[in-house]
């Protein structure tokens, strides 16, 4: 089962940061969290990671509450191609397996 | 380049004929591991493989078998494919588990008639 919980579609004005959201109120205390993307059919796309910290690449930072019950991807300055489905995920500590759930379709419009 | 290929990327094929899709990642990565992507359902792990001679069931495993003699390929096999195979397959490859990235391929498209 998922064990993240994401909103099923968001809109986001291009040059607009998008923030999507994430709920993981199970995660246990060594399980990562990663955000990855597809776009329409192809492979997921690794975005970013984080396990307590704050974190941030050249793609999208990470917001992980101190509780690491949640957390929020920032696209800082979205554009269309950034349309897609993020999935927001917890790896699994023993199989490494990556657990999706229905993830978020972002959709950028002009 | 670093990357993770599959082949092929479409396949039609009618029941019972047994097929491979291949897998191989460049990048000496020791876990790899294959999913299938369903309407509705997401994406699912098939098997996974902590390294050479190493293979785990996942989710889904029942009607595939893998295989890995070599560290860069992780072929999946269909003996006897049925219709309900027909899904969107992805391979993956990481270098560890828990806190590492995994790199997917480009996808195989599957159609089991």
């Amino acid at each position: 089962d998922a064990k993240t919980t994401q909103p099923p579609s968001m809109d986001c004005a291009e040059g607009r940061a998008a923030n999507l959201p994430c709920n993981h109120s199970t995660i246990s205390g060594n399980e990562y969290v990663y955000w990855y993307r597809q776009i329409h059919s192809q492979g997921p796309q690794y975005i970013i990671h984080g396990l307590k910290n704050n974190e941030t690449n050249e793609m999208a930072s990470l917001i992980i509450t101190e509780d690491r019950k949640s957390s929020t991807l920032i696209l800082p300055h979205a554009t269309l191609r950034d349309t897609a489905v993020y999935y927001c995920i917890v790896r699994d500590n023993q199989g490494g397996k990556l657990i999706f759930g229905q993830g978020t379709e972002l959709s950028v419009k002009p | 380049e670093a990357q993770v290929t599959q082949n092929p990327r479409y396949l039609i094929t009618v029941t019972g004929k047994k097929l491979t899709v291949t897998c191989s990642q460049n990048m000496n990565h020791e876990y790899m591991s294959w999913y299938r992507q369903d309407p509705g359902l997401g994406l699912r792990q098939i098997y996974y493989s902590m390294n050479v001679e190493v293979t785990d069931k996942g989710d889904v495993p029942e009607g595939y078998k893998v295989s890995r003699k070599e560290k860069r390929n992780f072929p999946l096999i269909l003996e006897s494919p049925s219709p309900n195979q027909t899904s969107l397959y992805f391979c993956a490859s990481s270098r560890g588990t828990t806190r590492d990235t995994q790199y997917f391929g480009p996808g195989t498209r599957l159609t089991v008639l």
